[in-house]
């Protein structure tokens, strides 16, 4: 069955302290890993696709990269906007509704000032 | 651009009762999804379109009903509200396979 597993559930850095969020999964051949943010009483945002191993991403602070079993998103230096939930996602090769993408329960990050 | 909007932000049902939440996309997308969010649970598929007329079921789709009239809409029915329905609905639209989502703000639902 397909999974996806992030850790730890929620995070609480300070200002400046950097850090690592992660993503396992286990799937019947990726298409693809997506980094998405969420804000309080609001949609997912999307971040990052990443296809396959070895690849990274960045943009502002965030970092993703990917292996063949997992996903980090590192953030380097946050700032309190950074607070947010990180999800993750894969889309699978295989089956029905291949084009559906299947989330892990996410990453409260808190940063303080 | 207003992306995909979904009406209404907020609604509490009685048991029993029925509803649909509605969701447009402005952005020409063949793709469309249904997701509830329940805490500690992660994000649900409930049902998709590939395109107009062309729905299928996903995850969690019983007690729910979709349309695909056009491709622009996507609405979502709940016939006979249970509390376990209680949630927070979103709907989501890509242009294709493999593509990123956009989400809407979602609908929060509360059945008592």
């Amino acid at each position: 069955e397909d999974q996806v597993t992030q850790s730890p559930e929620a995070l609480r850095l300070q200002e400046g302290e950097s850090s690592s969020l992660n993503c396992s999964y286990t799937v019947s051949g990726l298409r693809g890993l997506f980094w998405y943010r969420q804000d309080p009483g609001k949609g997912p945002e999307f971040l990052f696709t990443l296809y396959s191993a070895g690849e990274e991403k960045e943009k502002e602070r965030l970092k993703a990269t990917l292996t063949k079993k997992e996903s980090f998103l590192h953030i380097t230096a946050p700032k309190p906007e950074d607070s947010a939930t990180y999800l993750c996602a894969v889309q699978a090769g295989y089956g029905g509704a291949t084009n559906k993408l299947i989330f892990g329960t996410g990453t409260l990050l808190a940063v303080q000032p | 651009n207003a992306g995909v909007t979904q009406t209404p932000k907020f609604r509490i049902l009685k048991i029993g009762q029925s509803m649909t939440l509605q969701c447009t996309q402005d952005m020409n997308h063949n793709y469309m999804y249904w997701y509830r969010q329940d805490p500690g649970m992660g994000l649900k598929l409930i049902y998709y379109s590939v395109g107009a007329g062309i729905t299928d079921k996903g995850e969690v789709p019983n007690g729910y009903n979709v349309s695909r009239s056009t491709t622009e809409d996507f609405p979502l029915r709940l016939e006979l509200a249970a509390p376990s329905q209680t949630s927070v609905y979103f709907c989501a639209s890509s242009p294709g396979g493999g593509a990123r989502y956009t989400f809407g703000s979602g609908t929060r639902l509360t059945v008592v």
